[in-house]
Protein backbone atom coordinates (compact mmCIF):
# COMPACT_ATOMS: atom_id res chain seq x y z
CA UNK A 1 0.00 0.00 0.00
CA UNK A 2 1.41 2.99 -1.23
CA UNK A 3 -1.26 5.72 0.55
CA UNK A 4 -2.07 6.33 -3.35
CA UNK A 5 -4.77 4.19 -4.21
CA UNK A 6 -5.88 3.86 -8.32
CA UNK A 7 -9.23 2.06 -9.60
CA UNK A 8 -9.48 0.19 -11.48
CA UNK A 9 -6.33 -2.08 -11.98
CA UNK A 10 -7.34 -2.78 -15.29
CA UNK A 11 -9.54 -1.14 -18.24
CA UNK A 12 -10.37 -2.72 -21.33
CA UNK A 13 -12.53 -0.41 -23.54
CA UNK A 14 -13.68 0.08 -27.02
CA UNK A 15 -12.57 3.32 -28.72
CA UNK A 16 -16.34 4.79 -29.28
CA UNK A 17 -16.45 4.25 -25.18
CA UNK A 18 -16.30 6.42 -22.18
CA UNK A 19 -14.34 5.58 -18.80
CA UNK A 20 -12.95 7.11 -15.69
CA UNK A 21 -10.02 6.27 -13.94
CA UNK A 22 -10.04 7.25 -10.48
CA UNK A 23 -6.91 8.43 -8.03
CA UNK A 24 -7.23 8.98 -4.06
CA UNK A 25 -4.17 9.73 -1.99
CA UNK A 26 -4.38 9.39 1.76
CA UNK A 27 -0.88 11.36 2.68
CA UNK A 28 -2.17 14.80 2.75
CA UNK A 29 -0.29 16.05 -0.23
CA UNK A 30 -1.59 19.10 -2.13
CA UNK A 31 -0.22 18.35 -5.29
CA UNK A 32 -1.28 15.16 -7.79
CA UNK A 33 -0.28 14.22 -10.77
CA UNK A 34 -1.28 12.18 -14.05
CA UNK A 35 1.37 10.30 -15.97
CA UNK A 36 1.31 8.00 -18.63
CA UNK A 37 4.06 4.67 -19.30
CA UNK A 38 4.21 3.29 -22.53
CA UNK A 39 6.06 0.26 -23.96
CA UNK A 40 9.91 1.54 -24.17
CA UNK A 41 9.26 4.89 -23.47
CA UNK A 42 10.00 7.16 -20.36
CA UNK A 43 6.96 7.87 -17.84
CA UNK A 44 5.71 11.34 -19.13
CA UNK A 45 3.79 13.82 -17.32
CA UNK A 46 0.25 14.39 -18.66
CA UNK A 47 -1.41 17.00 -16.38
CA UNK A 48 -0.48 18.61 -13.00
CA UNK A 49 -3.11 19.81 -10.21
CA UNK A 50 -2.07 22.10 -6.81
CA UNK A 51 -5.07 22.50 -4.56
CA UNK A 52 -7.40 21.61 -7.01
CA UNK A 53 -6.40 23.79 -9.95
CA UNK A 54 -4.68 22.68 -12.80
CA UNK A 55 -1.33 23.84 -13.23
CA UNK A 56 -0.11 21.89 -16.15
CA UNK A 57 -1.79 20.54 -18.94
CA UNK A 58 1.65 19.10 -20.82
CA UNK A 59 0.00 19.15 -24.36
CA UNK A 60 -2.25 16.12 -24.01
CA UNK A 61 -5.34 15.48 -26.64
CA UNK A 62 -8.52 16.37 -25.43
CA UNK A 63 -9.64 13.16 -25.87
CA UNK A 64 -8.39 12.82 -21.56
CA UNK A 65 -10.02 15.18 -19.50
CA UNK A 66 -8.51 15.62 -15.96
CA UNK A 67 -10.71 16.62 -12.82
CA UNK A 68 -9.95 17.09 -9.45
CA UNK A 69 -12.73 17.85 -6.90
CA UNK A 70 -10.36 18.24 -3.73
CA UNK A 71 -6.96 17.32 -3.22
CA UNK A 72 -7.48 13.70 -2.44
CA UNK A 73 -9.00 13.03 -5.78
CA UNK A 74 -8.38 13.05 -8.91
CA UNK A 75 -9.91 11.67 -11.98
CA UNK A 76 -9.26 11.14 -15.51
CA UNK A 77 -11.97 11.29 -17.83
CA UNK A 78 -11.54 9.28 -21.13
CA UNK A 79 -13.61 9.43 -24.49
CA UNK A 80 -13.05 8.25 -28.25
CA UNK A 81 -9.47 7.11 -27.23
CA UNK A 82 -7.39 5.46 -30.06
CA UNK A 83 -5.53 2.05 -29.55
CA UNK A 84 -2.18 4.13 -29.35
CA UNK A 85 -3.62 4.94 -25.99
CA UNK A 86 -3.08 2.24 -24.85
CA UNK A 87 -0.54 2.12 -21.86
CA UNK A 88 -0.28 2.29 -17.52
CA UNK A 89 -1.76 5.20 -16.69
CA UNK A 90 -0.11 6.20 -13.29
CA UNK A 91 -1.36 8.77 -10.83
CA UNK A 92 0.98 10.38 -8.13
CA UNK A 93 1.25 12.95 -5.67
CA UNK A 94 4.08 14.84 -3.94
CA UNK A 95 4.80 16.84 -1.04
CA UNK A 96 6.88 20.56 -0.98
CA UNK A 97 10.12 18.26 -0.90
CA UNK A 98 10.96 14.17 -1.86
CA UNK A 99 9.47 13.64 -4.74
CA UNK A 100 6.14 11.75 -5.91
CA UNK A 101 4.55 8.81 -4.72
CA UNK A 102 3.00 6.96 -7.06
CA UNK A 103 -0.25 4.56 -7.23
CA UNK A 104 -0.15 1.08 -8.77
CA UNK A 105 -1.73 2.38 -12.26
CA UNK A 106 -4.33 1.46 -14.45
CA UNK A 107 -3.53 -0.87 -17.39
CA UNK A 108 -5.67 0.17 -19.90
CA UNK A 109 -5.69 -1.47 -23.35
CA UNK A 110 -8.13 0.56 -26.21
CA UNK A 111 -9.55 -2.23 -28.69
CA UNK B 1 18.25 14.45 -27.85
CA UNK B 2 16.70 13.25 -24.88
CA UNK B 3 16.70 15.07 -21.67
CA UNK B 4 17.42 12.47 -19.69
CA UNK B 5 19.56 9.08 -20.97
CA UNK B 6 19.14 5.61 -19.26
CA UNK B 7 20.82 2.50 -20.55
CA UNK B 8 18.03 0.18 -20.61
CA UNK B 9 19.56 -2.94 -20.40
CA UNK B 10 18.86 -5.55 -19.50
CA UNK B 11 21.45 -6.48 -17.08
CA UNK B 12 21.77 -9.28 -15.44
CA UNK B 13 24.71 -10.03 -12.90
CA UNK B 14 24.55 -13.04 -10.12
CA UNK B 15 23.36 -12.94 -6.64
CA UNK B 16 25.97 -11.37 -4.17
CA UNK B 17 27.09 -8.88 -6.75
CA UNK B 18 27.35 -4.82 -6.89
CA UNK B 19 25.10 -3.35 -9.53
CA UNK B 20 25.83 -0.05 -11.08
CA UNK B 21 22.91 2.07 -12.43
CA UNK B 22 23.95 5.33 -14.23
CA UNK B 23 21.94 8.09 -15.66
CA UNK B 24 22.96 11.19 -17.57
CA UNK B 25 21.12 14.54 -18.21
CA UNK B 26 21.09 17.42 -20.09
CA UNK B 27 19.23 20.39 -18.34
CA UNK B 28 21.38 22.16 -15.89
CA UNK B 29 18.46 23.53 -13.98
CA UNK B 30 17.49 20.15 -12.32
CA UNK B 31 18.67 19.96 -8.85
CA UNK B 32 16.61 16.62 -7.31
CA UNK B 33 17.61 13.44 -8.01
CA UNK B 34 15.47 10.53 -7.57
CA UNK B 35 15.55 6.73 -8.15
CA UNK B 36 12.70 4.54 -8.54
CA UNK B 37 12.18 0.97 -8.48
CA UNK B 38 9.46 -0.82 -10.46
CA UNK B 39 7.91 -4.46 -10.48
CA UNK B 40 5.89 -6.20 -12.78
CA UNK B 41 2.64 -4.45 -13.36
CA UNK B 42 3.23 -2.10 -10.40
CA UNK B 43 3.66 1.15 -9.78
CA UNK B 44 7.07 3.26 -9.08
CA UNK B 45 8.45 3.33 -5.81
CA UNK B 46 10.70 5.88 -4.35
CA UNK B 47 13.92 4.40 -3.37
CA UNK B 48 16.25 7.14 -3.02
CA UNK B 49 16.13 11.32 -3.09
CA UNK B 50 18.54 13.09 -3.09
CA UNK B 51 19.11 17.54 -3.47
CA UNK B 52 21.94 18.73 -5.40
CA UNK B 53 25.37 16.90 -5.24
CA UNK B 54 27.12 14.30 -3.20
CA UNK B 55 26.62 10.53 -1.77
CA UNK B 56 23.72 9.20 -0.13
CA UNK B 57 23.28 5.81 1.82
CA UNK B 58 20.36 4.06 2.67
CA UNK B 59 20.95 -0.20 3.50
CA UNK B 60 22.11 -1.75 0.58
CA UNK B 61 21.95 1.37 -1.96
CA UNK B 62 23.64 4.46 -2.74
CA UNK B 63 23.13 7.25 -4.51
CA UNK B 64 25.40 9.59 -6.21
CA UNK B 65 25.34 12.97 -7.85
CA UNK B 66 27.93 14.57 -9.89
CA UNK B 67 26.02 17.91 -11.37
CA UNK B 68 29.46 19.07 -12.88
CA UNK B 69 29.08 16.28 -15.09
CA UNK B 70 25.21 15.91 -15.24
CA UNK B 71 25.39 12.23 -14.45
CA UNK B 72 23.53 10.20 -11.34
CA UNK B 73 23.97 6.86 -10.29
CA UNK B 74 22.92 4.30 -7.63
CA UNK B 75 24.93 1.56 -6.34
CA UNK B 76 23.20 -1.72 -4.81
CA UNK B 77 25.26 -4.26 -2.79
CA UNK B 78 24.89 -7.90 -2.23
CA UNK B 79 22.34 -7.64 -4.49
CA UNK B 80 19.17 -10.36 -4.02
CA UNK B 81 16.96 -11.74 -6.47
CA UNK B 82 14.58 -9.53 -4.66
CA UNK B 83 16.61 -6.53 -6.50
CA UNK B 84 14.87 -8.24 -10.02
CA UNK B 85 12.82 -4.75 -11.22
CA UNK B 86 13.43 -2.18 -13.35
CA UNK B 87 15.23 0.88 -11.95
CA UNK B 88 14.44 4.28 -13.05
CA UNK B 89 15.66 7.57 -12.87
CA UNK B 90 14.05 10.91 -12.37
CA UNK B 91 14.72 14.95 -11.52
CA UNK B 92 12.84 18.00 -11.25
CA UNK B 93 13.69 21.61 -10.80
CA UNK B 94 12.38 21.23 -7.57
CA UNK B 95 11.27 25.14 -7.38
CA UNK B 96 8.58 27.92 -8.40
CA UNK B 97 5.77 26.56 -6.21
CA UNK B 98 4.64 23.59 -4.70
CA UNK B 99 3.96 21.27 -7.61
CA UNK B 100 7.45 21.36 -9.25
CA UNK B 101 8.59 18.64 -6.77
CA UNK B 102 6.88 15.99 -8.36
CA UNK B 103 7.28 17.46 -12.03
CA UNK B 104 9.93 14.40 -12.40
CA UNK B 105 11.65 13.93 -15.88
CA UNK B 106 12.42 10.10 -15.90
CA UNK B 107 14.64 8.46 -18.00
CA UNK B 108 13.66 4.66 -19.62
CA UNK B 109 14.49 2.61 -16.94
CA UNK B 110 17.38 -0.24 -16.65
CA UNK B 111 16.18 -3.77 -15.99
CA UNK B 112 17.54 -5.90 -13.63
CA UNK B 113 17.84 -9.53 -13.43
CA UNK B 114 19.24 -11.16 -10.35
CA UNK B 115 19.68 -14.71 -10.72
CA UNK B 116 20.58 -17.05 -7.60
Amino acid sequence: ETGVTQTPRHLVMGMTNKKSLKCEQHLGHNAMYWYKQSAKKPLELMFVYNFKEQTENNSVPSRFSPECPNSSHLFLHLHTLQPEDSALYLCASSPQSRGAFFGQGTRLTVV
Amino acid sequence: QKEVEQDPGPLSVPEGAIVSLNCTYSNSAFQYFMWYRQYSRKGPELLMYTYSSGNKEDGRFTAQVDKSSKYISLFIRDSQPSDSATYLCAMSQGNAGGTSYGKLTFGQGTILTVHP
